[in-house]
């Protein structure tokens, strides 16, 4: 299977504190993405990242990928009580189907 | 607000019960998806629509039934559900740009 599998299950930082979320799969991939969900809603999409890119940004987001390593981490800097919210990881096999598999997720809690 | 929209947002039937999800988008896009989403359980794939043709059916057990009228709907049609049923279902829709857009989900609850 190339299910990405988050690191931590379960995350708690304070209000202006850094929070990394690290995401690892098994199989070679077109494309890796981040999704956040609120508690009982649906996912948002917060960004992907191709495999031939290292580095992406995007507002407080920064997204990085080691294809070697097979695995990807997502950090929010000065994070905010509104970012909490569980964070998933998703792929899509090279030579695949292309669909996206989910890992299980973390779950980010920001104290104020 | 993600242009995906689902209902009902809250759903509890009978196990003998046959109700019917909703799933409606108009972003354009020509791919749908049902998911399930139990808890602490990755998501899980059930359905995937291109173009209005049924492309993937993940081994779900035939008391779901999805239906793709056109590229802008799909539903999921449950019939004689169990206990275990209960989750979130979520619908989502995607375009050219491989970027998934979720609706909130339908929380079913089958007593």
């Amino acid at each position: 299977s190339q299910q990405g599998e988050e690191d931590p299950q379960a995350l708690s930082i304070q209000e202006g504190e850094n929070a990394t979320m690290n995401c690892s799969y098994k199989t070679s991939i077109n494309n890796l993405q981040w999704y956040r969900q609120n508690s009982g809603r649906g996912l948002v999409h917060l960004i992907l990242i191709r495999s031939n890119e290292r580095e992406k940004h995007s507002g407080r987001l920064r997204v990085t990928l080691d294809t070697s390593k097979k695995s990807s981490s997502l950090l929010i800097t000065a994070s905010r009580a509104a970012d909490t919210a569980s964070y998933f990881c998703a792929t899509d096999a090279r030579g695949g189907s292309e669909k996206l598999v989910f890992g299980k997720g973390t779950k980010l809690t920001v104290n104020p | 607000e993600t242009g995906v929209t689902q209902t009902p947002r809250h759903l509890v039937m009978g196990m003998t019960n046959k109700k019917s999800l909703k799933c409606e988008q108009h972003l354009g896009h020509n791919a749908m998806y049902w998911y399930k989403q139990s808890a602490k359980k990755p998501l899980e794939l059930m359905f995937v629509y291109n173009f209005k043709e049924q492309t993937e059916n993940n081994s779900v057990p035939s008391r779901f039934s999805p239906e793709c009228p056109n590229s802008s709907h799909l539903f999921l049609h449950l019939h004689t559900l169990q206990p275990e049923d209960s989750a979130l279902y979520l619908c989502a829709s995607q375009g050219n740009n491989e970027k998934l857009f979720f609706g909130s989900g339908t929380q079913l609850s089958v007593l």
